[in-house]
């Protein structure tokens, strides 16, 4: 069985662009969520989606938006990119919403010139 | 607290040598506290969930504790190797969002 699966692997993106994420969770898993990860410090939580529904927002602005699928795959969008942006982009997937193990994907490396 | 802390930041031991890591979490609104190994260029990998205060996990040589009323948890690495060099991270599961530590960077000398 495939893991957690994100694409692309590593992007390159000019200021003010948008840039879309994917991610694919594992065989029967409901839950995915997204974390940004920057140099020194833990993964920081953006969202999580349950059942196709938004269930969890960290503090990011409303530049970050996602989406998930009734196959349960997902997507993050970025708009109005900033340097600041630029980070390791995280997608885990879960079989519940808390309390279960939740798989890693290998993440997207963006960078934003 | 409001954030996860870990401590150390980071640590060297020899080979052999057994360690211990802490982590610091919030005591409200508690559903879960995970425990993950991300080494260099791979994906993070689960080591341990545990949701009960007093729940004692144990993978092979790797073990961890769980205290929800005071708010922390202990990740122990029985004789260490080379191969347990990694940063060790821990997550707060509320019911909202997970919320990870910076980590424990664990650099295990042949």
């Amino acid at each position: 069985d495939a893991g957690v699966t994100q694409s692309p692997t590593h992007l390159i993106k000019t200021r003010g662009q948008q840039v879309t994420l994917r991610c694919s969770p594992i065989s029967g898993h409901k839950s995915v969520s997204w974390y940004q990860q920057v140099l020194g410090q833990g993964p920081q939580f953006i969202f999580q989606y349950y059942e196709k529904e938004e269930r969890g927002r960290g503090n990011f602005p409303d530049r970050f938006s996602a989406r998930q699928f009734p196959n349960y795959s997902s997507e993050l969008n970025v708009n109005a990119l900033l340097l600041g942006d630029s980070a390791l982009y995280l997608c885990a997937s879960s079989f519940a919403r808390v309390g279960t193990e939740a798989f890693f994907g290998q993440g997207t490396r963006l960078t934003v010139v | 607290i409001l954030n996860v802390e870990q401590s150390p930041q980071s640590l060297h031991v020899q080979e052999g040598d057994s360690t211990n890591f802490t982590c610091s979490f919030p005591s409200s609104n508690f559903y879960a506290l995970h425990w993950y190994r991300w080494e260099t260029a791979k994906s993070p990998e689960a080591l341990f969930v545990m949701t009960l205060n007093g729940d004692e996990k144990k993978k092979g040589r790797i073990s961890a504790t769980l205290n929800t009323k005071e708010g922390y948890s202990y990740l122990y690495i029985k004789g260490s190797q080379p191969e347990d060099s990694a940063t060790y991270l821990c997550a707060f599961n509320n019911n909202n969002d997970m919320r990870f530590g910076a980590g424990t960077r664990l650099t295990v000398k042949p």
